[in-house]
């Protein structure tokens, strides 16, 4: 299979503990994506990496998350001191360097108790 | 603020009609627009994309329509099949980086 691949695909967690998240983009894809999305609603647009470089942060990306791409293949996205509110699904997508086409993986859906 | 939003949250129709699913955005400048269908527990799956120096697409049994007169888009679905039934999402992608999102319409088929 050679689609976007997220793990783990759900996370359940107590509030105030720290969380991690990886995503496996398309292979021959520049780009990689974050989203966030809550139930009912459409993907919300976190971050952004082009190659190892972070090109662009929501304002919904507080300084209790932070995402990385160290390499420029896969990326981890690390929730400190999770809350309530951070429940939602955690979307990585792919594309190529014009930035269309953007190709989804399957999420993780985070639950904070 | 840049919005997509959706006229209709629910659409049902009947197994081998034809269904249509609208969009309006808000920014003149996007030109780049994609839809994504959402089936339950999964990620958002690519669907077809437009650019606004098109007014129609055709891709299988899909076609995508956009009147940039007044900012409007939709999905026609010809001979809609169960495994159609999901969450459809257009999108905007104005930068050609991130896309914007509205809040979807669910599309059940019926037999």
């Amino acid at each position: 299979d050679t689609g976007v691949s997220q793990n783990p695909r759900h996370k359940i967690t107590k509030r105030g503990q720290n969380v991690t998240f990886r995503c496996d983009p398309i292979s021959e894809h520049n780009r990689l994506y974050w989203y966030r999305q809550t139930l009912g609603q459409g993907p919300e647009f976190l971050t952004y990496f082009q190659n190892e470089a972070q090109l662009e942060k929501s304002r919904l990306l507080s300084d209790r998350f932070s995402a990385e791409r160290p390499k420029g293949s896969f990326s981890t996205l690390e929730i400190q001191r999770t809350e309530q509110g951070d429940s939602a699904m955690y979307l990585c997508a792919s594309s190529g360097d014009t930035g269309s086409e953007q190709y989804f993986g399957p999420g993780t859906r985070l639950t904070v108790t | 603020g840049e919005s997509v939003g959706l006229h209709l949250p629910t659409l049902s129709v009947q197994e081998g009609d034809n269904s249509i699913i609208n969009c309006a955005y808000s920014n003149s400048a996007s030109d780049y627009f994609i839809w994504y269908k959402q089936e339950s527990g999964k990620g958002p799956q690519f669907i077809i994309d437009i650019r606004s120096n098109m007014d129609k697409r055709q891709g299988q049994r899909v076609t995508v329509l956009l009147n940039k007169t007044v900012k409007h888009l939709s999905l026609q679905i010809a001979a809609t099949q169960p495994g159609d039934s999901a969450v459809y999402f257009c999108a905007e992608n104005p930068y050609y980086n991130k896309l914007i999102f509205g809040a979807g319409t669910r599309l059940a088929v019926h037999p």
